[in-house]
């Protein structure tokens, strides 16, 4: 069975920009969530999606946005791009929700 | 505001020792508490707890909860040296909408 597998691994954008993100679940894994890594501020929730549908939020601002598609695939979307937004964004799968997450290998993404 | 924290932040030990990290929180409406295990980029499900005294066990792993005194531990027995990386905490709160709190995390390094 295939891991979940993000795109593209590595990112460098400047400020102002802005970057999307994508994450292919677990095949049958309904439950996409997404984080954010960076050695200050640890790893923080960002959301979570389930069949479509933003079902959880963490405390980001409305620049921090994602969708999820009709096959489970889950795209996360910074728009103006801050120098604090570089960091390691990571997404997980489950069938249900938070429990038995897999992670992906994340996205590094560099804000010059 | 919900916070979890975890201690010690660092630990160096000598294979074969037996070890515990600790992890507190205090959060609105807890639901779930989670240990993951992080050794290059993607953490790992370890254990979802969410009812007290109850023990989750596998192999030389092992974690309990106390929801009277808002801790968990975890446990790791006739330690090796691929169990060093970092143990992570997180509990699942709902707030309107469920999100995951994470503690900083604690860094296993294990001698041999």
């Amino acid at each position: 069975k295939a891991g979940v597998t993000q795109t593209p691994r590595y990112l460098i954008k400047t400020r102002g920009q802005q970057v999307t993100l994508s994450c292919s679940p677990i095949s049958g894994h309904r439950s996409v969530s997404w984080y954010q890594q960076t050695p200050g501020q640890g790893l923080q929730f960002l959301f979570e999606y389930f069949s479509e549908t933003q079902r959880n939020k963490g405390n980001f601002p409305g620049r921090f946005s994602g969708r999820q598609f009709s096959n489970s695939r889950s795209e996360m979307n910074v728009s103006t791009l801050e120098l604090g937004d570089s960091a390691l964004y990571l997404c997980a799968s489950s069938p249900t929700g938070f429990e038995t997450q897999y992670f992906g290998p994340g996205t590094r993404l560099l804000v010059l | 505001e919900d916070k979890v924290v975890q201690s010690p932040l660092s630990l160096v030990v000598h294979e074969g020792d037996t070890v515990t990290l600790n992890c507190s929180y205090e959060v609105t409406n807890f639901r779930s508490l989670l240990w993951y295990k992080q050794e290059k980029k993607a953490p790992t499900f370890l254990f979802m707890l969410t009812s007290s005294g109850i023990e989750k066990k596998s192999g030389r792993l092992s974690s309990i909860l106390d929801k009277k005194e808002l801790f968990s531990i975890l446990n790791i027995t006739a330690t090796q040296t691929g169990d060093s990386a970092i143990y992570l905490c997180a509990v699942e709160a709902f707030q309107g909408a469920q999100k995951l709190v994470f503690g900083q995390g604690t860094r296993l390094t294990i001698n041999p």
